[in-house]
C-alpha cells in the first residue's frame, strides 16, 4: 500500500512569495495532521482534521496559515505570504481513527520548505 | 493538559551497548494511549509501537523493549546490542482517547532524544 504522499519534496521560494505544500492521506484514513518541525521549537501540531473537518487549528501560528481538506484523499495547507521564520520541514500524517481508541499515525517524507 | 518529558536530549553510546530511553507523561484521562517514533538522519518519522493505558506488561521486540510503569508515568525504551542503524532522534508521544466528533485525539510529542551509537 502506497503510504501518505507529500508534494513537494522540497520547496525553495521567496519570501512574500505564496506556498501550498499537498498531501495524500492513506486510503481509507479518516483523520490528518499537519506538523511543523524546527531545530528551535521540535515537532509542532498546526492543524489536524476528522473525516474532512478541521478540529484542532491553535497550532497554526498565524492568519498566515490556512489549511484545507476538501475531500478524504486529498490536504492543502498554504501559507501566503511566506517569510523567512516559515522555513521547516512540514509532515502530514494520517491515522484511521475510531471512537475512543488512539491509533498511530503514519508519516508523510515531509516537505522540506526554504524561504530566503 | 497532557505533557510528555523526555529530559535527555542527546545520548552517545558504543555500539553493542545497551541504552535506554526516558519518557515521563502527564495526563489526567484514566485511558490514554503512548507511542514510540523513531526519526533516522534520512527524515523520516517511523512508527515503533503503541501501548494503551490498560496494559501495563512489558513488551519486546527484537532488541528493542518497553517498560510501561503507570506508578511513575513512564514508558521507557531500551535497545539492547546497540547497532549505528539505531542512530537517530526517538520521540515518545501521548494521546487520549476521548470520542471526538468520531475522529481522531491529537499526539502530544516529547522534545524528542538523539542517540548516536558509534562503532
Amino acid at each position: 500500500d502506497a503510504g501518505v504522499i507529500q508534494s513537494p519534496r522540497h520547496e525553495v521560494t521567496e519570501m512574500g512569495q505564496e506556498v501550498t505544500l499537498r498531501c495524500k492521506p492513506i486510503s481509507g484514513h479518516n483523520s490528518l495532521f499537519w506538523y511543523r518541525q524546527t531545530m528551535m521549537r521540535g515537532l509542532e501540531l498546526l492543524i489536524y482534521f476528522n473525516n474532512n473537518v478541521p478540529i484542532d487549528d491553535s497550532g497554526m501560528p498565524e492568519d498566515r496559515f490556512s489549511a484545507k481538506m476538501p475531500n478524504a484523499s486529498f490536504s492543502t495547507l498554504k501559507i501566503q505570504p511566506s517569510e523567512p521564520r516559515d522555513s521547516a520541514v512540514y509532515f502530514c500524517a494520517s491515522t484511521n481513527a475510531r471512537l475512543a481508541v488512539a491509533y498511530e499515525q503514519y508519516f508523510g517524507p515531509g516537505t522540506r520548505l526554504t524561504v530566503t | 493538559a497532557q505533557k510528555v518529558t523526555q529530559a535527555q536530549t542527546e545520548i552517545s553510546v558504543v555500539e553493542k551497548e545497551d541504552v535506554t530511553l526516558d519518557c515521563v507523561y502527564e495526563t489526567r484521562d484514566t485511558t490514554y494511549y503512548l507511542f514510540w517514533y523513531k526519526q533516522p538522519p534520512s527524515g523520516e518519522l517511523v512508527f515503533l509501537i503503541r501501548r494503551n493505558s490498560f496494559d501495563e506488561q512489558n513488551e519486546i521486540s527484537g532488541r528493542y523493549s518497553w517498560n510501561f510503569q503507570k506508578s511513575t508515568s513512564s514508558f521507557n525504551f531500551t535497545i539492547t546490542a546497540s547497532q549505528v542503524v539505531d542512530s537517530a532522534v526517538y520521540f515518545c508521544a501521548l494521546s487520549e482517547a476521548r470520542p471526538t466528533q468520531g475522529g481522531s485525539e491529537k499526539l502530544v510529542f516529547g522534545k524528542g532524544m538523539k542517540l548516536t551509537v558509534n562503532p
